[in-house]
């Protein structure tokens, strides 16, 4: 089945370390997204992509990196730099085109704990 | 910038009542709306969408009308379930180069049977 995939479900990360979170598509989705979700808030952008070889910042991209080396594939490191990374990260991506309005195809998630 | 406000939750609604969630949103575009599900623990799965003014995005008895009028995408269902209890989001798309979207905080919906 096509779909989005992300892992592991669940990371805990001790001070000081970096992690790296996983996520595959095989959707052929030239487009693929970071969110990050805090209780009670609503989904902040980290970073995109809209082609391999090329992202941009999103709107809280400090602390974050990323690679995008392959279409199917978008990995999310979560440095030491981030203050304070516990949080649930989503994945998603779209069928982008310019102009269009696709919508966008989510993960299952990743929750990250600092210890 | 473009920005999404919806109501606050929780909304607490025995099995079959009315269920109506406000979304407005402020935009210099014309955007596409959208309402996105959240179950415990789960991403997010797209319940409907609205591309242009007066456009009806309907899904799994939900429903939402684009207004550009009164810049609105209530969502509404006519009699919940309590399957239906998980947060949801309303979100536009940014037209233009780089098709993002842009969310509410979203509204958990808790139905008691």
């Amino acid at each position: 089945d096509g779909g989005i995939t992300q892992s592991p479900k669940y990371l805990f990360r001790k001070e000081g370390q970096n992690v790296t979170l996983s996520c595959e598509q095989n959707l052929n989705h030239d487009a693929m997204y970071w969110y990050r979700q805090d209780p009670g808030q609503g989904l902040r952008l980290i970073y995109y992509s809209q082609i391999v070889n090329d992202f941009q910042k999103g709107d809280i991209a400090e602390g974050y990196s990323v690679s995008r080396e392959k279409k199917e594939s978008f990995p999310l490191t979560v440095t030491s730099a981030q203050k304070n990374p516990t949080a649930f990260y989503l994945c998603a991506s779209s069928g982008f085109s310019v102009g269009s309005t696709d919508e966008q195809f989510f993960g299952p998630g990743t929750r990250l704990t600092v210890l | 910038g473009d920005s999404v406000t919806q109501m606050e939750g929780p909304v607490t609604l025995s099995e079959e009542a009315f269920l109506t969630i406000n979304c407005t949103y402020t935009a210099t575009g014309y955007p596409s709306l959208f309402w996105y599900v959240q179950y415990p623990g789960e991403g997010l799965q797209l319940l409907l969408k609205a591309t242009k003014a007066d456009d009806k995005g309907s899904n799994k008895g939900f429903e939402a009308t684009y207004r550009k009028e009164t810049t609105s995408f209530h969502l509404e269902k006519g009699s919940v379930q309590v399957s239906d209890s998980a947060v949801y989001f309303c979100a536009l798309s940014e037209r233009g180069a780089t098709n993002k979207l842009i969310f509410g905080t979203g509204t958990l919906l808790a139905v008691q049977p």
